[in-house]
């Protein structure tokens, strides 16, 4: 079992530029989570995906942010036209469908977005 | 609770000590709460968790602590190792939530050999 993989690792992008981050769920996950975080801050929810379904974005920025979890492939979180200040590590994690009771995460490594 | 500032509280320990990191939490909504470790550079990995219904649960080498009445959360390491040297933040779900988490601000735990 690979874990939950997210790629890149890194990435780096001018002001103005499209950044789209990849997020593979664990084997047999079907709830993605999106989350960022901001040096010595703790991780701070954006979106709560299901396949094909956006369950909670209370946490997205109103504009410039967008995520979806297609039928086949992975989680994309895209932000256009990047600002220096969505320059930040962007977390995904996955959990079992609903029904289970445990509703801890397993997170990935992270992409670490740099906006120059 | 709500992850606020821009310094993280730290703490010191001797290797072989035990470690207590404490965490308030601000939601009396909340009804599960979880500990994380995060080293450099990597995503946050799981320790242990509770449920509001418990006030203790032990692992290996930790055990958490809830207290609702005041609304304070600990994790403590029994004698603490090098590795784990790391920041630990607690995180919350709110029974009224759609399965997401709120995070604490974190502890950057270093363990002096």
């Amino acid at each position: 079992n690979a874990g939950v993989m997210q790629n890149p690792r890194h990435l780096v992008r001018r002001r103005g530029q499209e950044a789209r981050l990849r997020c593979s769920p664990m084997k047999g996950h079907s709830h993605v989570y999106w989350y960022r975080q901001l040096p010595e801050e703790g991780l701070k929810f954006m979106v709560y995906l299901q396949k094909e379904n956006i369950i909670d974005e209370s946490g997205m920025p109103k504009e410039r942010f967008s995520a979806e979890f297609p039928k086949e492939g992975p989680s994309i979180l895209r932000i256009q036209q990047v600002v220096r200040g969505d320059s930040a590590a962007y977390f995904c994690a996955s959990s079992p469908g609903q029904g289970t009771a445990n509703y801890g995460y397993t997170f990935g490594s992270g992409t670490r977005l740099t906006v120059v | 609770g709500e992850s606020v500032g821009l310094h993280l509280p730290t703490l010191s320990v001797q290797e072989g000590d035990n470690s207590i990191i404490n965490c308030a939490y601000s939601n009396s909504a909340s009804d599960y709460f979880i500990w994380y470790k995060q080293e450099s550079g990597k995503g946050p990995q799981f320790i242990i968790d509770i449920r509001s219904n418990m006030d203790k649960r032990q692992g290996q080498r930790v055990t958490v602590l809830l207290n609702k009445t005041v609304k304070h959360l600990s994790l403590q390491i029994a004698a603490t190792q090098p590795g784990d040297s790391a920041v630990y933040f607690c995180a919350e779900r709110s029974s009224g939530s759609a399965r997401q988490l709120t995070f604490g601000s974190g502890t950057q735990l270093t363990v002096l050999p």
